[in-house]
């Protein structure tokens, strides 16, 4: 079983909403990726959070933002949602001082947009 | 544009085969090189990786090779098992972000 929870595991949402997806890291992991992965696409790396701040970006728009919170829970906020937002949501936690190896995904969030 | 080339995109083969799947990229800086097997439903679980300054890793029946000079890499799964059916990405990361392939789905026929 993964030590990174995420929820919801699916959701619906209309187009111009916003949505806030949720990611429970296990404890010591001060270290969050988030990935969108499309059907039959592999995962595409939206951000990198450290220590509550964003420390590394993928291509993707600033209506994707993030939260990070001291008690290794964090967020991903879409808005305005695109048809083309919906996708798998992934979260993927490693340790502190870990290398890129010790990267641990949840099981994502499906987010369909309509 | 696609930072890791994967192919084939599909495979099957019977039950104690060799499945093999390839992966190409062109950024020198990549310096860490995992494979991750996805089933329906899950996230990526993390299955072998390598570094660059390795040819060939070992763990249980997966292998990676590893030619730096072509900048290629291939995961090769001896004795496979029907439970071994799901859909494999390969990565190359330098930094923070990885770089994923676009999957290969392997089904084992027992």
């Amino acid at each position: 079983e993964t030590g990174v929870t995420q929820s919801p595991t699916h959701l619906i949402k209309t187009r111009g909403q916003q949505v806030t997806l949720r990611c429970s890291s296990q404890s010591g992991h001060n270290t969050v990726s988030w990935y969108q992965q499309a059907l039959g696409q592999g995962p595409q790396f939206i951000f990198q959070y450290y220590r509550e701040e964003e420390n590394g970006r993928g291509n993707f728009p600033p209506r994707f933002s993030g939260l990070q919170f001291p008690n290794y829970s964090s967020e991903l906020i879409v808005n305005a949602l695109e048809l083309d937002d919906s996708a798998l949501y992934l979260c993927a936690s490693r340790e502190k001082g870990g290398r890129n190896y010790g990267y641990t995904f949840g099981s994502g969030t499906r987010l369909t947009v309509v | 544009q696609q930072q890791v080339k994967q192919s084939p995109q599909s495979l099957i083969v019977q039950k104690g085969g060799i499945p093999i799947i390839n992966c190409a990229y062109e950024n020198t800086a990549f310096d860490y090189f995992p494979w991750y097997q996805q089933f329906p439903g899950k996230g990526p679980a993390l299955l072998i990786a390598i570094r660059p300054d390795v040819s060939e890793k070992k763990e249980g029946r997966f292998t990676i090779s590893f030619n730096k000079s072509a900048k290629q890499f291939s995961l090769h799964i001896m004795d496979s098992q029907p439970g071994d059916s799901a859909t494999y990405f390969c990565a190359a990361s330098s930094g923070n972000q990885f770089y994923f392939g676009t999957g290969t789905s392997l089904t084992v026929i027992p």
